[in-house]
This record gives C-alpha cells, sequence and structure tokens, in this order.
C-alpha cells in the first residue's frame, strides 16, 4: 500500500536557521506529493505541490523537490521565522485517486 | 467568501455514546471529505461525499457514518464511542467535480474527547 513517512519532531531552531524536514513515501506509479502546514487552532492549508519527477514545488520560501530515484519529498527553507512556528504535513495522492496519504506531521518550532 | 466552517469545535463524550458533528462547506462546493488526525496514527481519510452520495471511503469501521444535505453541509456520525475515536476531525470542501485532494480547503477542526 501507500505510505508517507516523515521525520519525528519537534524540530526546534532558532530564527533565520536552515530548515529541512524529510519525508519519503511508498507508492505504486507515480503519484503527486503535497506538503501542507496546520498553525495553530486551524485546519491544513496546502503549502506546495509536485506532479512529476524532478518538479520543484516552492511558496511563501518554502522549497520541495520530487525525487524519484530516492522516493523522497523534502521540505527546506533558508531562513524561518518565529510566525512558520506549525505542523507540516507530507502528503501522496496516486495518479487517478482521490484518496490522499499523509505523513503523521512534524511539528516545527522557531525560537526568536 | 467564508471559508469551511465546523461545529461543535469541542466535545466531550463518554464511552458507548454517539456524537454527531457537523460541516459547512465554502459556498459553491459540492464535495465534501472527513478526516481523523490522531498523535499515533497522523491524518487519515475517513469519507467524501459528493452531491449527497458517498464517493470514497476510507478504511474505518462502520461505526464512522456520515451524509450529506442538499445543500452540501454535511455530518458525521460515531456510534458506540471508544477511548480511540479522540481525535481532531477535520472537514475540508471543494468544487467536486474533478476530485482532486489539492483543491481541498480544511475548515479548524472539531476535538472530540472520549472519556
Amino acid at each position: 500500500g501507500n505510505s508517507v513517512t516523515q521525520m519525528e519532531g519537534p524540530v526546534t531552531l532558532s530564527e533565520e536557521a536552515f530548515l529541512t524536514i524529510n519525508c519519503t513515501y511508498t507508492a505504486t506509479g507515480y503519484p503527486s506529493l503535497f506538503w501542507y502546514v496546520q498553525y495553530p487552532g486551524e485546519g491544513l492549508q496546502l503549502l506546495l505541490k509536485a506532479t512529476k519527477a524532478d518538479d520543484k514545488g516552492s511558496n511563501k520560501g518554502f522549497e520541495a523537490t520530487y525525487r524519484k530515484e530516492t522516493t523522497s519529498f523534502h521540505l527546506e527553507k533558508g531562513s524561518v521565522q518565529v510566525s512558520d512556528s506549525a505542523v507540516y504535513f507530507c502528503a501522496l495522492c496516486p495518479r487517478g485517486s482521490y484518496i490522499p496519504t499523509f505523513g503523521r506531521g512534524t511539528s516545527l518550532i522557531v525560537h526568536p | 467568501k467564508a471559508g469551511v466552517t465546523q461545529t461543535p469545535r469541542y466535545l466531550i463524550k463518554t464511552r458507548g455514546q454517539q456524537v454527531t458533528l457537523s460541516c459547512s462547506p465554502i459556498s459553491g462546493h459540492r464535495s465534501v471529505s472527513w478526516y481523523q488526525q490522531t498523535p499515533g496514527q497522523g491524518l487519515q481519510f475517513l469519507f467524501e461525499y459528493f452531491s449527497e452520495t458517498q464517493r470514497n471511503k476510507g478504511n474505518f469501521p462502520g461505526r464512522f457514518s456520515g451524509r450529506q444535505f442538499s445543500n452540501s453541509r454535511s455530518e458525521m456520525n460515531v456510534s458506540t464511542l471508544e477511548l480511540g475515536d479522540s481525535a481532531l476531525y477535520l472537514c475540508a470542501s471543494s468544487l467536486g467535480l474533478a476530485g482532486s485532494v489539492e483543491t481541498q480547503y480544511f475548515g479548524p477542526g472539531t476535538r472530540l474527547l472520549v472519556l
């Protein structure tokens, strides 16, 4: 079956530090890949996506590249802010399917 | 445009009881999906409704059910509550005709605590 594995959190960083949140997946075929963000007390918001190998999704300074050879979709940001503190979810959705598979989420805490 | 609204936001029940959660989608959206979020299992898909019909279903027992009304509002029901049903239940809406997870808008969730 499909699965998504994310690094355990919480990830604790100082403001302006570099962020990497690892995500690897198992799926048949070539799924679409997503990163979602959940701020405290809110629902999930789509952060970025990639639909095919070597695609790079980017939004709000965050980036992730679809790596088929390593089945990975790591989230990166060059300089985090306190306002980036949230829970980040990696997800996949197989082609032709509407049912997504999510990772367990990684909590990010950014200190001033 | 108002976002997805879920009521109630917080709920406390005891084992064996049943509970009904409500979700009002964004105006014009016809698809509503439900998810369960727990620390242990993460975010798991429950089911999706479109035009009052269940279109997709996740791997949950029959105690979990839902329905959608003609105005696209949806309710989710959990009968015979168990401690493990304690979770954040998220609802998401989309226009729905093509069915794409990336076009979903999520509500803030209902936090259910089962004692």
